[in-house]
């Protein structure tokens, strides 16, 4: 029952390095979703994806960039790591648009000192 | 932009004790849905409401929409040390190019006492 993954699970970066965080899942979903967690904020959509080959930027998409190669993949890449990009990150998919349910990793906790 | 307010954003109570907890916006959304998540793991959908004014009842949960679809509240009777989490809803629009994209509100963390 492995759903979607997510790895790292804890990372710590200095300022200014680059990193993917890596989202896989094998339930064939066709959307995939990244949002961040920040204490008392919810969570914010970074990027999303339709498809493989088809990306779109989510609410806060600065600092980022994500790829859909394949229906199963679709990771996030920090370029230049900013202290403001400290957060917990969640991968999430959904087999249905509208009123589907979102399955979510069990996410990746970023430092960025 | 749309935005959900959830309140309250801190909730500690005793075993026993009943509670709501509200999501409230001034946009329509054409679903809602509430997410349980626990330290160190990502959110988990307990329910999905899509009419207005619609009841659903999940155990001792019990969830409602607004009839304008702007609101919701989700209410636990006789709250357990196991309802201890961090409750989160979710507005959803209908076709286009909503994609099941999910705006959250900002969460409300539930503290059960035995």
């Amino acid at each position: 029952n492995a759903g979607v993954t997510q790895t790292p699970k804890f990372r710590i970066l200095k300022i200014g390095q680059s990193m993917t965080l890596q989202c896989t899942q094998d339930m064939n979903h066709n959307y995939m979703y990244w949002y961040r967690q920040d204490p008392g904020m919810g969570l914010k959509l970074i990027y999303y994806s339709v498809g493989a080959g088809i990306t779109d930027k989510g609410e806060v998409p600065n600092g980022y960039n994500v790829s859909r190669s394949t229906t199963e993949d679709f990771p996030l890449r920090l370029e230049l790591a900013a202290p403001s990009q400290t957060s917990v990150y969640f991968c999430a998919s959904s087999g249905a648009s509208d009123t589907g349910e979102l399955f979510f990793g069990e996410g990746s906790r970023l430092t960025v000192l | 932009t749309q935005l959900l307010e959830q309140s309250p954003q801190f909730l500690s109570i005793q075993e026993g004790e009943n509670l709501t907890v509200y999501c409230n916006s001034s946009s329509v959304f054409s679903s809602l849905q509430w997410y349980r998540q626990e330290p160190g793991e990502g959110p988990v959908l307990l329910v999905t409401v899509v009419t207005g004014g619609e009841v659903k009842k999940l155990k001792r949960l019990t969830f409602q929409f607004g009839d304008a679809r702007k609101d919701s509240s989700l209410h636990i009777t006789a709250a357990q040390p196991g309802d201890t989490g961090l409750y989160l809803c979710a507005g959803g629009n209908a076709g286009g190019t909503s994609y099941g994209k999910l705006t959250f509100g900002q969460g409300t963390i539930l503290t059960v006492h035995p």
